[in-house]
């Protein structure tokens, strides 16, 4: 078990331009979650995945932000015509409920730090 | 919205236990506290989660009041490395919903 794994660690870009984030979560993992922390905040949850299905987004994710996990394993998060306002760590983690109820425990990767000039 | 309130920092001499509290006077009768950590830098670290029980593995344990409306997470042996922010989260649902956190610093 490697644990959540996420590319790149840190990506430096100009407003405007697009970026994309990939998150490998712990294998047999079926549940995926991506959250945002900007300086000095906690994280804040953004939308997460049960295998290929979305099944929650926060209000945070706006028009500009989509992500996606196509085959239930990997999940990727693009982010278009960034903002510096943007600019925060991306955080994602993964879990397995098996139990069938919420007290799966989330895993988390060392997060994307995302700066934008 | 945070459902919990912590102390927003504490200091702790190494080789003693850190307690630390959080009050989540809210909670439901189905809903879990987790105890999580950041290191700076680093992404959260679980540590513990309880639903009415005292709760402890090889990191910590987790006191519950039995009116539920609070609980403190003891480090019983804080080293240097245990410098960081803890985060205590009540959860409903899936996400999990972070607040300030108490800073804890470990000192030698």
């Amino acid at each position: 078990d490697t644990g959540v794994s996420q590319n790149p660690r840190h990506k430096i870009t100009k407003r405007g331009q697009n970026v994309t984030f990939r998150c490998d979560p712990i294998s047999e993992h079926n549940r995926l979650y991506w959250y945002r922390q900007t300086l000095g905040q906690g994280p804040e949850f953004l939308t997460y995945f049960q295998n290929e299905a979305q099944l929650e987004k926060s209000r945070l994710l706006s028009d500009r932000f989509s992500a996606e996990r196509p085959k239930g394993s990997f999940s990727t998060l693009e982010i278009q015509r960034t903002e510096q306002g943007d600019s925060a760590m991306y955080l994602c983690a993964s879990s397995s409920p098996w139990t069938g109820d919420d007290t799966d425990t989330q895993y988390f990767g060392p997060g994307t730090r995302l700066t934008v000039l | 919205d945070a459902k919990t309130t912590q102390p927003t920092s504490m200091d702790c001499a190494e080789g003693r236990a850190a307690n630390l509290p959080c009050n989540h006077s809210t909670i439901s009768g189905n809903e879990y506290v987790y105890w999580y950590r950041q290191i700076h830098s680093q992404g959260p670290q679980y540590i513990i989660h309880g639903l009415k029980n005292n709760e402890t593995n090889e990191m910590a344990s987790l006191i519950i009041t039995e009116d539920r409306k609070s609980s403190t997470l003891i480090l019983p042996h804080a080293t240097l490395r245990d410098t960081a922010v803890y985060y205590c989260i009540v959860r409903a649902g899936g996400k999990l919903i972070f607040g300030q956190g108490t800073e804890l610093s470990v000192k030698p």
